[in-house]
């Protein structure tokens, strides 16, 4: 079956990393995504990763995959006060056109 | 391009009403795919379509009607509102050869 979670809340200080975590279950996931929602606003895609690999970077973000433990983590270098937001991973089946489960997000508030 | 649009952004309705939440793309994407948001619970999916004359349904499909008469449009028809509807609804597209989803900037729906 499909589930993914992640902690609801994360609070850092302006200019040290953010480390957001996700596990999942569905081992046959394809993709697998950060999307961000800032507050009255619609998802924006941060990244994605493909199952075959281990980690991505752009930039201030850093993705890394565990596919033995089924865990995502995105880490965001540098944080700054405009990344205060809700953070989803979200995964995609193989063959499942267009569905994809999103965790239930988590809060980012970065602190002065 | 105006991306993915969304009317209306808030609607009251009362118990039994009907309503349809329109929702429009102009990137010529096969994919579109409605998604309703509750605090605590990530976005579900409510139904998809693959392309015009195709529909599907998704993780919570029930007292939700849908239609893909054209590329552009997918809208969301509601029969009979119930509380239980409150919530907000996000539109998302996207092109077969792309991961990237595009999201609308929600509706905001409270049933009385």
């Amino acid at each position: 079956g499909e589930d993914v979670e992640q902690s609801l809340f994360l609070s850092v200080r302006e200019g040290d990393s953010s480390v957001i975590n996700c596990t999942y279950t569905d081992s046959s996931s394809t993709y697998l995504y950060w999307y961000k929602q800032e507050p009255g606003a619609g998802l924006q895609l941060l990244t994605y990763i493909f199952s075959n690999m281990d980690m991505k970077q752009d930039q201030r973000l850093t993705v890394l995959l565990n596919k033995k433990d089924k865990h995502l983590s995105l880490r965001i270098a540098d944080t700054q006060t405009g990344d205060s937001a809700i953070y989803f991973c979200a995964e995609s089946i193989r063959g499942g056109g267009n569905k994809l489960t999103f965790g239930t997000g988590t809060q980012l508030k970065v602190e002065l | 391009n105006a991306g993915v649009t969304q009317t209306p952004k808030f609607q009251v309705l009362k118990t039994g009403q009907s309503m349809t939440l329109q929702c429009a793309q102009d990137m010529n994407h096969e994919y579109m795919s409605w998604y309703r948001q509750d605090p605590g619970m990530g976005l579900r999916l409510i139904h998809y379509s693959v392309g015009a004359g195709i529909t599907d349904q998704g993780e919570v499909p029930n007292g939700y009607n849908v239609s893909r008469s054209t590329t552009e449009d997918f809208p969301l028809r509601l029969l009979s509102a119930a509380p239980s509807q409150t919530s907000v609804y996000f539109c998302a597209s996207r092109t077969g050869g792309q991961e990237t989803q595009y999201f609308g900037p929600g509706t905001r729906l409270l049933v009385l």
